[in-house]
């Protein structure tokens, strides 16, 4: 069955910390990942996709990296800002005939100044 | 370029009433799909449209429905509202799913759609 799992759920640090988030998926046969960022009450933005081929891929301060041996995915944010509080949300599309996306439900981060 | 745009942003209905809300996709956007999202859920999948034709459905009961419109605009509906339908609904456009390997069929999404059944 395919599958995506996010850790941790929830994760609180202290505002000019780095933190990592974690992605585990089962999804067969693989076609790309997303990392996304939503804030309260919004429509989630993309931060990053990337292909088979690619294991890293920054955009600022957002880094996602992708292991497709052992189909997980990380994203580290450095130096984090207060904005940065949303859930991000990582989500792997198959290559399959209708392209289905697989969502995980999210990490909540919380920025505290 | 003007974004996903999708109306309602608020409603409030009581049980056993429908709803539609709509959706207009970034111009040149051909393709709509719709998620459900109720707190501490993830984003749950809906249908896709593409050229007007549903092209995956998610698994939610025969209530919900959808379609689009030759200009791309979608609108999704929900008969016999009951409590738990009570979420955010997204909706996301995108450029054809085929040019999704070289990376342009990235979502964009809305700012949604909250509905609130009494």
């Amino acid at each position: 069955k395919n599958q995506v799992e996010q850790s941790p759920q929830s994760l609180i640090i202290l505002e000019g910390k780095n933190c990592t988030l974690q992605c585990n998926y089962t999804v067969s046969p693989f076609s790309n990942l997303r990392w996304y960022k939503q804030d309260t009450g919004r429509g989630p933005v993309s931060l990053t996709i990337m292909t088979f081929s690619e294991n890293t891929k920054s955009n600022g301060r957002y880094t996602a990296t992708l292991d497709a041996d052992t189909k997980q995915s990380s994203l580290h944010i450095t130096a984090s800002q207060l904005s940065d509080s949303a859930s991000y949300i990582c989500v792997v599309s198959a290559m399959d005939s209708n392209y289905q996306l697989i969502w995980g439900a999210g990490t909540k981060l919380i920025i505290k100044p | 370029k003007a974004g996903v745009t999708q109306t309602p942003r608020y409603l409030i209905k009581t049980r056993g009433q429908q709803v539609t809300l709509s959706c207009s996709p970034i111009s040149g956007h051909r393709s709509v799909s719709w998620y459900q999202q109720t707190p501490g859920q993830g984003l749950q999948f809906l249908f896709e449209y593409f050229s007007e034709t549903q092209r995956n459905k998610g698994n939610f009961p025969g209530r919900f429905s959808g379609r689009q419109f030759s200009n791309s605009r979608s609108e999704m509906n929900v008969s016999t509202l009951e409590l738990g339908d009570s979420a955010l609904y997204l909706c996301a456009s995108s450029l054809p799913p085929g040019q999704v390997y070289s990376g342009a069929n990235v979502l964009t999404f809305g700012a949604g759609s909250r509905l609130t059944v009494l």
